[in-house]
């Protein structure tokens, strides 16, 4: 079964970086694209960034682009949330979800009904 | 960019309960429209996908109308696991967006 294990999460000081990974199990990972989404204490879902399926494409929020970095390695069956001059307002649960087709709007939308979400994984920062 | 306006942001109801939350699109987004619920230390589940179709397993208590700018998710008949937090996301952008999300308690 499809199954999406986020890992790396911890504390952290403000300022440093961190590395989130999500390993990737059940389903044939090189034709998916692949998000990061993040929830804060309190708040509402934040939609991070997408990677294509054969990570040709890559897009950021607004509120993350030229500090976080979104990779993967199809070989490994593994996606990478690289995030660097952490604050507090970081400070969230980060989820990997598989998207329901290779990146960005899917063509058939039937295709979103294949999208999955990991567990998820807290990032805590500290000041 | 998209933007997702959700309304309300919270809501008082009471089992047996028709609810219905909005979610209005900056600019047109035809049916690329999902909904999900959020519960506390669950991952989020995706309820509805492309404005109006069911996910599997979801009970047909849930149901989702709208296109281009304008959405609706509605839940007849509350049931008290139906009380949680829910979200509307575009996936029509490149850059996917959520709305503000609804609280939903009784």
């Amino acid at each position: 079964q499809v199954q999406l294990v986020e890992s790396g999460g911890g504390v952290v000081q403000s300022g440093r970086s961190l590395r989130l990974s999500c390993a990737a199990s059940g389903f044939h990972f090189s034709t998916y694209g692949m998000h990061w989404v993040r929830q804060a204490p309190g708040k509402g879902l934040e939609w991070l960034a997408v990677i294509w399926f054969d990570g040709s494409m890559e897009y950021y929020a607004d509120s993350v682009r030229g500090r976080f970095t979104i990779s993967r390695d199809n070989s490994k069956n593994m996606v990478w949330l690289q995030m660097s001059s952490l604050t507090a307002e970081d400070t969230a649960v980060y989820y990997c979800v598989r998207a329901g087709c290779g990146g960005g709007r899917c063509s058939d939308l039937r295709e979103y009904q294949r999208e999955y979400w990991g567990q998820g994984s807290l990032v805590t920062v500290s000041s | 960019d998209i933007q997702m306006t959700q309304s309300p942001s919270s809501l008082s109801a009471s089992v047996g309960d028709r609810i219905t939350i909005t979610c209005r699109a900056s600019q047109s987004i035809t049916k690329y429209l999902n909904w999900y619920q959020l519960k506390s230390g669950k991952a989020p589940k995706l309820l509805i996908y492309a404005a109006s179709t069911l996910q599997s397993g979801v009970p047909s208590r849930f149901s989702g109308s709208g296109s281009g700018t304008e959405f609706t998710l509605t839940i007849n008949s509350l049931q008290p696991e139906d009380f949680a937090a829910y979200y509307c996301q575009q996936t029509y952008g490149t850059l996917y967006t959520f709305g503000q999300g609804t609280k939903l308690d009784i």
